[in-house]
Order: structure tokens, then C-alpha cells, then sequence
């Protein structure tokens, strides 16, 4: 167990719906790193945030967008879904966003 | 050309052989290299870390880095079925204060009894 929690563990939608993954950092990490995992695609990166401030963004799409709150937590908003956006969705935390990265157990997204 | 490419394999071996999993890379920046376990249906699991060239050992595990020629490995001695998973390398460099971690492809690996 790696300490990062997110929820839900499965989530399943239909085209153009909107979702929220939550995402809850390991006790004392302040950066959040969220990514996408899918067959053809392999593990991408796509946003990081450091102590509630946007840090550094990878491959995310316009339709969607992330936050972390006061707590650490962090929400990752995904928007006008498509088929494609279908995939594993995983939380990362580390201490000050230069250390090794852990990860949770991750969001099994199924858009229909 | 992507910047960290790994064989997707998959790969199966049988119980107790010496399994060697590798990845190439194209970036001279890369500084940190990783090696994660992932098994099905779970989160990457962090299993090496090391930022110089050279061996590194931990137990049955070994993470060799040869920045000279941007090639990294992870060997697997006695191998058990426990150990079959998809076996990630991934590598880290700061940019303007904010760590970039790219990941392989990812290896699928099966150790048969």
C-alpha cells in the first residue's frame, strides 16, 4: 500500500458525460501527479501540482482540467467524454515534486 | 523517435531463470532512472531507484544504468511466479524546478512454474 488513495475504483459513463477522480496524496506529500494509462498509449503524463498550484502539465486535453485543494486532495475533471478516454487513471504523490513518485491503485474509467 | 522506448514484449521465462529487462533512451538530461512493478489491475509499484551509472542491488533485483550509451536494465535473479508483472522503467530530469517523469512502454513478464 503506498499511502495515495483514490476514488472511485471503477467508473463507468456514457459519451459526452463529465467525471470527477479524486485523488488523496500520501501523508506529507504536497505534490499531486495524475496520468493516464491505456493499452496503445502506455503510462502519459498529463498534470502536476505542488501545494495547491499547477506545477507542471503534460499531454492533457483541453476537455480536462485538475485542481488540489487546501487538503492536498486533488480532483481531476474530465469533460464532453469520448470512447478514447476510456482507460486507467492514476494519482501520484511525492514530498516536494522532486523525489520519487508513488502511486495509488488508480481509476478504471469505461466510457460507453 | 519516442524518449524512453522498451521492448512491450511479453516475456516468459521459467521459474528460477535470470530474467534481464531493458530500456533505451534519447534524452542526455534524463538524471534519475526507475524501475516500477506493475501487476494487473494495480498502481506502478516503485521497485529500484538510481541516479548514477553503474550496478545497483537490492535482494534478487539489480538496476544497471550506462549513461554513455543510454541504456538501462533490470535483472531478476531466481525469478518466481510472484515476480510476473508488467515491469516499467521510467526516467526523471528537473525543468525549470518541476521533475518530468517519463515512462517505457512497459514489459509484460510471465514466470512459469
Amino acid at each position: 500500500d503506498s499511502g495515495v488513495t483514490q476514488t472511485p475504483k471503477h467508473l463507468i459513463t456514457a459519451t459526452g458525460q463529465r467525471v470527477t477522480l479524486r485523488c488523496s496524496p500520501r501523508s506529507g506529500d504536497l505534490s499531486v501527479y495524475w496520468y493516464q494509462q491505456s493499452l496503445d498509449q502506455g503510462l502519459q503524463f498529463l498534470i502536476q501540482y505542488y501545494n495547491g498550484e499547477e506545477r507542471a502539465k503534460g499531454n492533457i486535453l483541453e476537455r480536462f482540467s485538475a485542481q488540489q485543494f487546501p487538503d492536498l486532495h486533488s480532483e481531476l475533471n474530465l469533460s464532453s467524454l469520448e470512447l478514447g478516454d476510456s482507460a486507467l487513471y492514476f494519482c501520484a504523490s511525492s514530498v516536494s515534486g522532486r523525489e520519487t513518485q508513488y502511486f495509488g491503485p488508480g481509476t478504471r474509467l469505461l466510457v460507453l | 523517435q519516442k524518449e524512453v522506448e522498451q521492448d512491450p514484449g511479453p516475456l516468459s521465462v521459467p521459474e528460477g531463470a535470470i530474467v534481464s529487462l531493458n530500456c533505451t533512451y534519447s534524452n542526455s538530461a534524463f538524471q534519475y532512472f526507475m524501475w516500477y512493478r506493475q501487476y494487473s489491475r494495480k498502481g506502478p509499484e516503485l521497485l529500484m531507484y538510481t541516479y548514477s551509472s553503474g550496478n545497483k542491488e537490492d535482494g534478487r533485483f539489480t538496476a544497471q544504468v550506462d549513461k554513455s550509451s543510454k541504456y538501462i536494465s533490470l535483472f531478476i535473479r531466481d525469478s518466481q511466479p510472484s515476480d510476473s508483472a508488467t515491469y516499467l522503467c521510467a526516467m526523471t530530469y528537473l525543468i525549470q524546478g518541476a521533475q518530468k517523469l517519463v515512462f517505457g512502454q512497459g514489459t509484460r513478464l510471465t514466470i512459469n512454474p
